[in-house]
């Protein structure tokens, strides 16, 4: 069945580095790949999202890539903050189905 | 407050009794999700609505669970007979559209514990 992976599953980095949280999906039909953010005891909230037909997306701190040739999307944060510690979901979606990752739980250590 | 809103948050039973959940999604939204969301994964699916058809169950809905969104707004999902197995975060989300067309909003979630 459709499946979406993630890498890591933690991940701690300095306050001021940079994370990259890495996702693959085996559906073909995917065309939206939307990221979301859940911090502790939180509903989960998109923070980003990209299209099949766009490689790259950046919104300030926060960029995705998206591969479709091999099925890759990645989260890239910069100038990483304590308040950016959360669980980050990934999420592959085809019209109305959508699969989520594992989720990566990202610290950021002030 | 106009998002999606689950009732209620925390559940406590006992194994063998029924629970209901109950959400109440942004109001112009035709669409309604069900996942479940154990601790250290993603949102698994479980079930989603258009107005109040039922479009989609997963394999993983056992004949213990229902869903119910008889009107077209609010939903309700039903666990007979819970199963310690079932103890998990039951979240709920709406969108305006298709889930491909933009954000799902999700609720704060009903937390089960099945003892």
């Amino acid at each position: 069945g459709e499946n979406v992976e993630q890498h890591p599953s933690t991940l701690s980095v300095q306050e001021g580095d940079s994370a990259v949280i890495k996702c693959t999906y085996s559906d073909s039909a995917s065309n939206y790949f939307p990221w979301y953010k859940q911090e502790l005891g939180k509903r989960p909230q998109l923070i980003i999202d990209i299209r099949s037909n766009v490689g790259e997306k950046k919104d300030q701190r926060i960029a995705v890539t998206l591969n479709k040739t091999a099925k890759h999307f990645s989260l890239h944060i910069t100038e990483t903050q304590p308040e950016d510690s959360a669980v980050y979901f990934c999420a592959a979606v085809g019209y109305d189905k959508v699969i989520f990752g594992p989720g990566t739980s990202l610290s950021v250590i002030p | 407050d106009t998002g999606v809103s689950q009732d209620p948050r925390h559940k406590i039973t006992k194994r063998g009794q029924n629970v209901t959940f109950r959400c109440d999604p942004i109001s112009e939204h035709n669409r309604l999700y069900w996942y479940r969301q154990t601790l250290g994964q993603g949102p698994e699916f479980l079930t989603y609505f258009q107005n109040e058809a039922q479009l989609e169950k997963s394999r993983l809905l056992s004949d213990r669970f229902s869903a119910e969104r008889p009107k077209g707004s609010f939903s309700t999902l039903e666990i007979q007979r819970t199963e310690q197995g079932d103890s998990a975060m039951y979240l709920c989300a709406s969108s305006l559209g298709v889930a491909g067309d933009g954000e799902l909003f999700f609720g704060e979630g009903s937390r089960l514990t099945v003892l």
